[in-house]
Order: structure tokens, then C-alpha cells, then sequence
């Protein structure tokens, strides 16, 4: 079985610094790895997945993430945050070929102060 | 916009009054979820269908039921509300591309029980 650990529950960050969200994960087969963020009382968003090729991804608003697999991480990062990034970020995992259900982490609820 | 539907986004029932929350999609996803949420959590599966095969999580209650009369609607009956069923409910669609199954989420049911 396959696990999600994010390691901060909360992140609170100036207005226009750069933010990482850190996620490492475990499983004893291939992965794919997914990053969604959810608005205040809305679903849950994609922002980026990794699914193959090349380890830098880059997703929406700005968001990258970076998939290493010899330290298990798919770290999130902005270079710069804007208001509107606060929200609560989840990590996500699902084994390669043939799982249709995804693994989430416990989420990181990232604050931006003005 | 191809989406994921779901009505009504506010529901309050009374304790042990039955209550169903619909999810529709025309997205064409093989592949629909229930996830429960409650605050400052991760989504909790309840179960899912593949095509018509349902597929039930091992924890969750048998208050909870659900049904997918065709491809783009989804219900979610719960028999007899708890105090502890008030929660977000989100829907979700996938299907397989490039192996991985990517989750589109609705914007979710807020439920609450009196």
C-alpha cells in the first residue's frame, strides 16, 4: 500500500516570497503523483501532476513541483505568493496501471500574509 | 466547459430523515466518487464505480448507499443522518489516460444535520 505524508499542516508566508510545500511519499511499486488545491467550501483543484518524462512539472498559477524519486518527495513550489494562493494544498499519489483511486496527504494549509 | 455537477450545494436535513446529494458530469468519465470531508481533512473515499461495478471502501457505514443509474449521474443516499454524517460531500469523474487516472472533482455538497 501505497502512503502521502505532508509534513506541515500549516504554512504562513509574506505576500510576494517564495513558498514550498514538502510531500514525500512511500510505495513498494511505481507512482503517479498529483498536487490539488481546494478554495474555502469549493472541490478540489488540479494544479500539476507527474505522470512520466521529465521531473520539473510545471502546473497552473504559477505552481511547479519537482518529482525525485530517490528521496520520494514531490515538493510544491511559487517563487512568489499572492493572496489568492491561500487555500489548502493536497498531495496525491496513485500506483501506475490500472488503480483508479488516489492516496491523499493530511493537506497544508497555506496562508498568505499581506 | 465539460464539468462536474452537484445539487444542491448547501443540504440541511434533520436527524435520521433520509437524504440523497446528486453528482452529474459530462466529462463521458468511466469512473465516478463519493469522498467525505470534513474540516480541515483530507477527502475520505466512501466508495466508487467503475463503469457499473461498484466498489465500496471497507470502512464506510452502510448508512451510506449509492447509485448510478447511467454514465453522467451519480446519487448518494444516506439512510439515516448521524450528528457526525454533517461533513462536505465531493464528487469526483476519471478516466484512464496515459495510465494514470485523473480526478475531476465537483464543488462539492455542504451538509447539515440538526
Amino acid at each position: 500500500a501505497q502512503s502521502v505524508t505532508q509534513l506541515d499542516s500549516q504554512v504562513p508566508v509574506f505576500e510576494e516570497a517564495p513558498v514550498e510545500l514538502r510531500c514525500n511519499y512511500s510505495s513498494s511499486v511505481s507512482v503517479y503523483l498529483f498536487w490539488y488545491v481546494q478554495y474555502p467550501n469549493q472541490g478540489l483543484q488540479l494544479l500539476l501532476k507527474y505522470l512520466s518524462g521529465s521531473t520539473l512539472v510545471k502546473g497552473i498559477n504559477g505552481f511547479e513541483a519537482e518529482f525525485n524519486k530517490s528521496q520520494t518527495s514531490f515538493h510544491l513550489r511559487k517563487p512568489s505568493v499572492h493572496i489568492s494562493d491561500t487555500a489548502e494544498y493536497f498531495c496525491a499519489v496513485s500506483v501506475f496501471f490500472g488503480n483508479e483511486k488516489l492516496t491523499f496527504g493530511t493537506g497544508t494549509r497555506l496562508t498568505i500574509i499581506p | 466547459d465539460a464539468m462536474v455537477i452537484q445539487n444542491p450545494r448547501y443540504q440541511v436535513t434533520q436527524f435520521g430523515k433520509p437524504v440523497t446529494l446528486s453528482c452529474s458530469q459530462t466529462l463521458n468519465h468511466n469512473v465516478m466518487y463519493w469522498y467525505q470531508q470534513k474540516s480541515s481533512q483530507a477527502p475520505k473515499l466512501l466508495f466508487h464505480y467503475y463503469d457499473k461495478d461498484f466498489n465500496n471502501e471497507a470502512d464506510t457505514p452502510d448508512n451510506f448507499q449509492s447509485r448510478r443509474p447511467n454514465t453522467s449521474f451519480c446519487f448518494l443516499d444516506i439512510r439515516s443522518p448521524g450528528l457526525g454524517d454533517a461533513a462536505m460531500y465531493l464528487c469526483a469523474t476519471s478516466r484512464e489516460a496515459q495510465g494514470a487516472y485523473e480526478q475531476y472533482f465537483g464543488p462539492g455538497t455542504r451538509l447539515t444535520v440538526t
